[in-house]
């Protein structure tokens, strides 16, 4: 039963445009949702989170949206640079604090 | 500021075997989480200290996982007997507090159970 969900486990972009990663979610109890991002052999780092009562988050270069009548958040990259290569996970706040994480987005950016 | 410690990096083990996992977090984080990530998956937490007590462990599999923090800052996490299914990366993480998800992850360590 997967409450979270990354449905692309791969996207691709060219460096400078704007990179658009997905996640889906099934309970309407979460109430708050992050974004971290991994590399390769390092443990993930916290990115930017959205509590549920806001519809967007803004942090330089990136922005989350949350859409709760669809369930669906999304993380917005501009301008993509190559650094930003990793994959990132979307994770929910469920009612005993405890997060539940999709499964990932690996993100490539193209030079 | 130093980061989450974890050791080993790599272990390779037979089934039945057992395995421990050391985790030492930031200092002065009275949080600390274990996960496990299987390969195409996101992080399951197997079990949350805050100081040395357990927070959360309904997710550990009590048979044949156990994990310690005596002194409310190291921990120890054993499996013992290991399963081919126990093969993923174990991440150690630690927080400020509960509900404070600017979590500082370990590298992690890679465990093939073979």
């Amino acid at each position: 039963d997967q409450q979270v969900k990354q449905n692309s486990p791969s996207l691709s972009v060219q460096e400078g445009r704007i990179s658009i990663l997905n996640c889906d979610y099934t309970n309407s109890m979460f109430d708050y949702f992050l974004w971290y991002k991994k590399y390769p052999a390092e443990g993930p780092t916290f990115l930017i989170s959205i509590s549920s009562i806001k519809d967007k988050n803004e942090d330089g270069r990136f922005t989350v949206f949350l859409n709760k009548s669809a369930k669906h958040l999304s993380l917005h990259i501009v301008p993509s640079q190559p650094g930003d290569s990793a994959v990132y996970f979307c994770a929910a706040r469920g009612s005993n604090y405890q997060l539940i994480w999709g499964a990932g987005t690996k993100l490539i950016i193209k030079p | 500021e130093a980061g989450v410690a974890q050791s080993p990096r790599y272990k390779i083990i037979e089934k039945r075997q057992s395995v421990a996992f050391w985790c030492n977090p930031i200092s002065g984080h009275a949080t600390l989480y274990w996960y496990q990530q299987i390969l195409g998956q996101g992080p399951k937490l197997l079990i949350q200290f805050q100081n040395n007590g357990v927070v959360d462990d309904s997710q550990l599999p009590k048979d044949r996982f156990s994990a310690e923090r005596l002194k409310g800052v190291d921990s120890t996490l054993k499996i013992q007997p290991a399963k081919l299914e126990d093969s993923a990366v174990y991440l150690c993480a630690s927080s400020t507090s509960t509900g404070n998800y600017g979590y500082t992850f370990g590298s992690g360590t890679r465990l093939t159970v073979v």
